[in-house]
C-alpha cells in the first residue's frame, strides 16, 4: 500500500495564527489530494481538496498548497479559530478508477485563545 | 443530503463472540468503505467495496470479513471478536471513482472485553 506521510501529529496554535499540515506521498500516478476534517464524535467529512494542474487552491481561510516535483503538499489554516480544532487527515488516490484513498495518520489541531 | 447510517454508537461484546457491524447508505453509491480507526494510526482500511456482492481486502483485513447483499448495506464481521479488536470503526461510501467526495458515518466504538 503506498503511502501518505502526514505531520505534524499534534499541532497547537493560538487563536488569529496559521496552521500549516505537511503530507507527503510516493506514487506519482496519485492525482486527487483531498483534506478532511474529522470533529470529536463525528466521522471525517470533506474540507477541499486539490488536483495537480493547479499548485494552489483556496476556500476561505483554507489554502491547498501543492508541490508536484516534491510531492508534497500542505493544508494552511489561516486566522485560526476555537472551532477550527478537529483531527485534520490528507489523502490521495487517483481520479479514475475506484481504488481507494490512502490517508495520512492526521494531526490534531488544537487552536487556544 | 448524503446520509450514512451506522447501526450502533457504542457496542461491548465479550471475547470470542461474532459481532456485526451494519452500515447502510442512501445516495446510490456503488463504492462502500470500512475503516478502523485508532490514536496515532489514523484510519486504517480493513475492506472495501465497489459493487454489490463484490469485495476487496484493505491493508489490514485479517480477523475480519464483510457482505454486501445489497447496494446500500455493507456489512463488517468479526468473526471471534479479541481484545485487540477494540476500537472505533468507520463506514463510507462514494459514488464510484478515487474523485469522489467520500461520506462517512458517525462510527461505531466497540469494545470487546
Amino acid at each position: 500500500q503506498q503511502q501518505v506521510k502526514q505531520s505534524p501529529q499534534s499541532l497547537i496554535v493560538q487563536k488569529g495564527g496559521i496552521s500549516i499540515i505537511n503530507c507527503a506521498y510516493e506514487n506519482t500516478a496519485f492525482d486527487y489530494f483531498p483534506w478532511y476534517q474529522q470533529f470529536p464524535g463525528k466521522g471525517p467529512a470533506l474540507l477541499i481538496a486539490i488536483r495537480p494542474d493547479v499548485s494552489e487552491k483556496k476556500e476561505g481561510r483554507f489554502t491547498i498548497s501543492f508541490n508536484k516535483s516534491a510531492k508534497q503538499f500542505s493544508l494552511h489554516i489561516m486566522d485560526s479559530q476555537p472551532g477550527d480544532s478537529a483531527t485534520y487527515f490528507c489523502a490521495a488516490s487517483r481520479r479514475s478508477g475506484n481504488t481507494p484513498l490512502v490517508f495520512g495518520k492526521g494531526t490534531r489541531l488544537s487552536v487556544i485563545a | 443530503d448524503v446520509k450514512v447510517t451506522q447501526s450502533s454508537r457504542y457496542l461491548v461484546k465479550r471475547t470470542g463472540e461474532k459481532v456485526f457491524l451494519e452500515c447502510v447508505q442512501d445516495m446510490d453509491h456503488e463504492n462502500m468503505f470500512w475503516y478502523r480507526q485508532d490514536p496515532g494510526l489514523g484510519l486504517r482500511l480493513i475492506y472495501f467495496s465497489y459493487d454489490v456482492k463484490m469485495k476487496e481486502k484493505g491493508d489490514i483485513p485479517e480477523g475480519y470479513s464483510v457482505s454486501r447483499e445489497k447496494k446500500e448495506r455493507f456489512s463488517l464481521i468479526l468473526e471471534s471478536a479479541s481484545t485487540n479488536q477494540t476500537s472505533m470503526y468507520l463506514c463510507a461510501s462514494r459514488i464510484d471513482r478515487g474523485r469522489d467526495e467520500q461520506f462517512f458515518g458517525p462510527g461505531t466504538r466497540l469494545t470487546v472485553l
